[in-house]
Formats: C-alpha cells, structure tokens, sequence
C-alpha cells in the first residue's frame, strides 16, 4: 500500500524559514519523482515543485512564485522529500501536500497525496 | 501567464449527470497534457480520480469517466451520488510544470 505523511508545518514569521519533510513508503521510491503542492487558505492548488531521481541527477523545477526561495532535495536511503522554504511571505501561507510524480515502476504520478501541512507566515 | 480555466460551480440532480470542463489560455487541450481530474472534499486532501485524460484508478468510481471535447478535458459524472458532491481540481502539463485549474464546485441537489 501507498503511503505518504507529509510534516514540518507550523508558524514563522515573514523572511524565516522552514524545511518540510515527506515519508513515502509502498513502492520503489528511487524510481519516482516526487512533487509538493500547496493550497492557500479557501483556494485553489498550486503546484510549487519537483525533483527527479537520483538517476536523472535529482533534477528540480520550481514555480515562478517560490523559484529561488525553496529547495527540494531528496535521500533514497530513507525512503525521503524535503521542501526547504527560505525568505519565506505571507502569500506562503498555504497546506502543503507532498505527492507522488511520475515512475518507471508504477502508475503513481500526481496520485498519492500526503495529508497535508499547514505552514502559516505572520508576525 | 498560463491560465487553466473551469466553471465555478455546476449543479446537478441525484442520478444526474453532469459534465466539467478544463480549457487552457493557449489553445486546445491535448492528449500531451496529460489531464488529470482530482476530487477534494472539505478539509481533506485530494484525491486523484483521473489521469492521462481518461484513466481511472482502482478507486475511481465508473461513474466518473474522462475525455477530450471541443478542446478542452472533460469530467463526466454518471449517475451522481450525494457524496459527490465536492470541488473538483483538473491540472495540465505545461513547459515541464502541473498547472491546476481554477476548480469547480459540484452541488448534488
């Protein structure tokens, strides 16, 4: 069975930073590119970001809006995504999903959701 | 900037069927997006009902069915069920990136 537990929320102020971490575990997580999604409070989703696997040398894309503040990184041996948030705003403010991307061993992309982290930016 | 557009809200009877579209601001919807169609309730996250425009998982109910129509992805409920009712995400590839669209909300009713 699938699983992802997504965690690190919590409160920080404007220009902190936080670094939110993502268990999955029920498939060959070093086959699978892994993405992180947020959803602002009452709105839509957005994706924010992925990384590829350590084959592809781990390569990252970004959305414009979070494109030189976070950084996702990954650690195969621990079955592991993280999303470091720096210079973070208030528009950050948003539930932040991890969730499976694309695989060469299963059908899993963008269709197992983490539980989602609240991350709330204010001072 | 790339815009995924959906209708806001849509309306439908039990037993109902109801079709929600996803439409870019650059053109047609293909099959190289690779639409997906994702089901949230209040509260809790998403869930993937679709993908590759017309797959469903093992979860998906078969009420649900996806396409391509007149451009756009499409949705199809079938039979629509109370606990349908929902808000409904689709999201497109573009440029190497998931673009959600805007997201309709489903009244059962």
């Amino acid at each position: 069975e699938v699983q992802v537990v997504d965690s690190g929320g919590g409160l920080v102020q404007p220009g902190g930073s936080l670094r939110l971490s993502c268990a999955a575990s029920g498939f060959t997580f070093s086959d699978a590119w892994m993405s992180w999604v947020r959803q602002a409070p009452g709105k839509g989703l957005e994706w924010v970001g992925r990384i590829t696997t350590t084959t592809e040398s781990e390569t990252t894309g970004y959305a414009g809006p979070v494109k030189g503040r976070f950084t996702i990184s990954r650690d195969d041996s621990k079955n592991m995504v993280y999303l470091q948030m720096n210079s973070l705003r208030i528009e950050d403010t948003a539930i932040y999903y991890c969730v499976t991307d694309r695989s060469t061993t299963a059908t899993i992309k963008l269709s197992y959701w983490g539980q989602g982290t609240l991350v709330t930016v204010s001072s | 900037q790339v815009v995924v557009s959906q209708e806001p809200s849509l309306t439908v009877s039990p037993g109902g069927a109801v079709t929600l579209t996803c439409g870019f601001n650059t053109g047609a919807v293909t099959s190289g997006h690779y639409p997906f169609w994702f089901q949230q309730r209040p509260g809790q996250a998403p869930t993937t009902l679709i993908y590759d425009t017309s797959k469903r998982h093992s979860w998906t109910p078969a009420r649900f069915s996806g396409s391509l129509l007149g451009g756009k992805a499409a949705l199809t409920l079938s039979g629509a069920q109370p606990e349908d009712e929902a808000e409904y995400y689709c999201s497109l590839s573009y440029s190497g990136a998931y673009v959600f669209g805007t997201g309709t909300k489903v009244t059962v009713l």
